[in-house]
C-alpha cells in the first residue's frame, strides 16, 4: 500500500524560481493538508483541503499556492522561491477530522 | 502562549528506564488526541490515540486530563529504539481536523 507519496523528495532552487510539490493519496480520503517543518519545530500547516476542489489557509499560508483538482492529489506551489522557504515539507491525509493522519515521506526543499 | 506545549527536553535515558512526557493545551475546545513519533528526518507516525479513560499499548501508557487540558505519555522500559521526538497532536473537529502539533520533546536512550 502506498498510503500517501511526495515528490519530489529533494529539491534545491534558486531565489525566484518556482516549483510544485504533489502529494499523492490512494486512502480515499477527503481531508489533505501541507505543513512545513524548520529545525527544532513543529509541524505549521501551510494549506488544507476538506474535499476535492476546496482549499484553505493555514497558519503560514504566505508564498504558497495550492491546488485539489482531483481528490486524490493535492499540490502545493511556491511561485517565486526565497529563501525563508528552505525547509522540509510534509503531506498528510486523514479519513475524517478524528483520525489518525498519515503523512507522507517529506520534501527537502533548499533555496538559495 | 502557544496552543500546544510540550516539555522541550531533551531527555537523555538508560535502558529500563521509565521517562514521562508531558503536554498542556490553551484551547477548551480541542476534541481529540494523539501522540506521534518522529523519527530524525523521518516523517511523523502516529504511536497512539488518546482517551479520556486513558489507554495503554504495551510499554506506553497515555493519560488525558481535560480538566486540567493536559496530556501525558509515559514509557516503561526503555528501549534503545524508543529513541526518537515525540510529538502532542490536539485537534478540533469544527476546524476541518487541523491539528496543531505540540514542538516536540526529543527521546535518547542510551545503553
Amino acid at each position: 500500500n502506498a498510503g500517501v507519496t511526495q515528490t519530489p523528495k529533494f529539491r534545491v532552487l534558486k531565489t525566484g524560481q518556482s516549483m510544485t510539490l504533489l502529494c499523492a493519496q490512494d486512502m480515499n480520503h477527503e481531508y489533505m493538508y501541507w505543513y512545513r517543518q524548520d529545525p527544532g519545530m513543529g509541524l505549521r500547516l501551510i494549506h488544507y483541503s476538506v474535499g476535492e476542489g476546496t482549499t484553505a489557509k493555514g497558519e503560514v499560508p504566505d508564498g504558497y499556492n495550492v491546488s485539489r483538482l482531483k481528490k486524490q492529489n493535492f499540490l502545493l506551489g511556491l511561485e517565486s522561491a526565497a529563501p525563508s522557504q528552505t525547509s522540509v515539507y510534509f503531506c498528510a491525509s486523514r479519513k475524517q477530522t478524528d483520525t489518525e493522519a498519515f503523512f507522507g515521506q517529506g520534501t527537502r526543499l533548499t533555496v538559495v | 502562549r502557544k496552543e500546544v506545549e510540550q516539555d522541550p527536553g531533551p531527555f537523555n535515558v538508560p535502558e529500563g528506564a521509565t521517562v514521562a512526557f508531558n503536554c498542556t493545551y490553551s484551547n477548551s475546545a480541542s476534541q481529540s488526541f494523539f501522540w506521534y513519533r518522529q523519527d530524525c528526518r523521518k516523517e511523523p507516525k502516529l504511536l497512539m490515540s488518546v482517551y479520556s479513560s486513558g489507554n495503554e499499548d504495551g510499554r506506553f501508557t497515555a493519560q488525558l486530563n481535560r480538566a486540567s487540558q493536559y496530556i501525558s505519555l509515559l514509557i516503561r522500559d526503555s528501549k534503545l529504539s524508543d529513541s526518537a521526538t515525540y510529538l502532542c497532536v490536539v485537534n478540533r473537529y469544527t476546524n476541518a481536523g487541523k491539528s496543531t502539533f505540540g514542538d516536540g520533546t526529543t527521546l535518547t536512550v542510551k545503553p
